[in-house]
């Protein structure tokens, strides 16, 4: 079956340093794939997304390249800030009867300080 | 737009008792998805809703149920509450033909 693994945390960086955080993933299908963001007591918003082989999602400064052939999605961002800290999720979404199946990966939970 | 709504926000119940969360999902979505986080843990899919059918549940006993009304709207159950129920839980919603979530802000229930 599909399924998202991604970089345990917690991830402890200084302000307006760079950020990656690496998910990988297996699916037998073309899944599209998906970072989501969930900021201390709100719900998951969706941070950028990539429906296709190659194709890159920017959002906010963040960036993630979907690849094939590595079966990655790694999430980027070049100067993280405070108001980065939050939880990251790394999603896929298949093909499923009737319609779409999301699973997330585990979660990575990124500490900024000024 | 609205968003996706949930409600209650908070919910506190005793072990044995039956707990009711709601969801209205954004207009034009069809399908709804149901998820449990626990504190520290990711989320576990719990239930997904599509035209009114339930199209697939996760691994969680019978006693987690729900359904998905004729406006799309979804209600999910939990009977014989046990502590370790104790969690956010998460509804979100979708347009026909995508994979792309929306998220309600949870309804957090709290089993003592």
């Amino acid at each position: 079956g599909n399924s998202v693994t991604q970089m345990e945390g917690p991830v402890t960086l200084s302000e307006e340093a760079f950020l990656t955080i690496n998910c990988t993933y297996t699916a037998t299908g073309y899944p599209s794939l998906f970072w989501y963001v969930q900021y201390p007591g709100e719900g998951l918003q969706l941070l950028l997304k990539a429906t296709k082989a190659d194709d890159k999602g920017s959002n906010k400064g963040f960036e993630a390249t979907y690849r094939k052939e590595t079966t990655s999605f790694h999430l980027e961002k070049g100067s993280v800030q405070v108001s980065d800290s939050a939880v990251y999720f790394c999603a896929l979404s298949d093909r499923d009867t009737g319609g779409f199946k999301t699973i997330f990966g585990a979660g990575t939970r990124l500490f900024v300080k000024a | 737009e609205a968003g996706v709504t949930q409600s209650p926000t908070h919910l506190i119940k005793t072990r044995g008792q039956q707990a009711t969360l709601r969801c209205s999902p954004i207009s034009g979505h069809t399908s709804v998805y149901w998820y449990q986080q626990a504190l520290g843990l990711g989320l576990q899919f719990l239930l997904w809703y599509d035209e009114g059918e339930e199209r697939n549940r996760g691994n969680f006993p019978p006693r987690f149920s729900g359904r998905q009304f004729p406006n799309y709207s979804s209600e999910l159950n939990v009977n014989a509450l046990e502590l370790e129920d104790s969690a956010l839980y998460l509804c979100a919603s979708s347009r026909p033909r995508t994979g792309e979530l929306f998220f309600g802000e949870g309804s957090r229930l709290t089993v003592l």
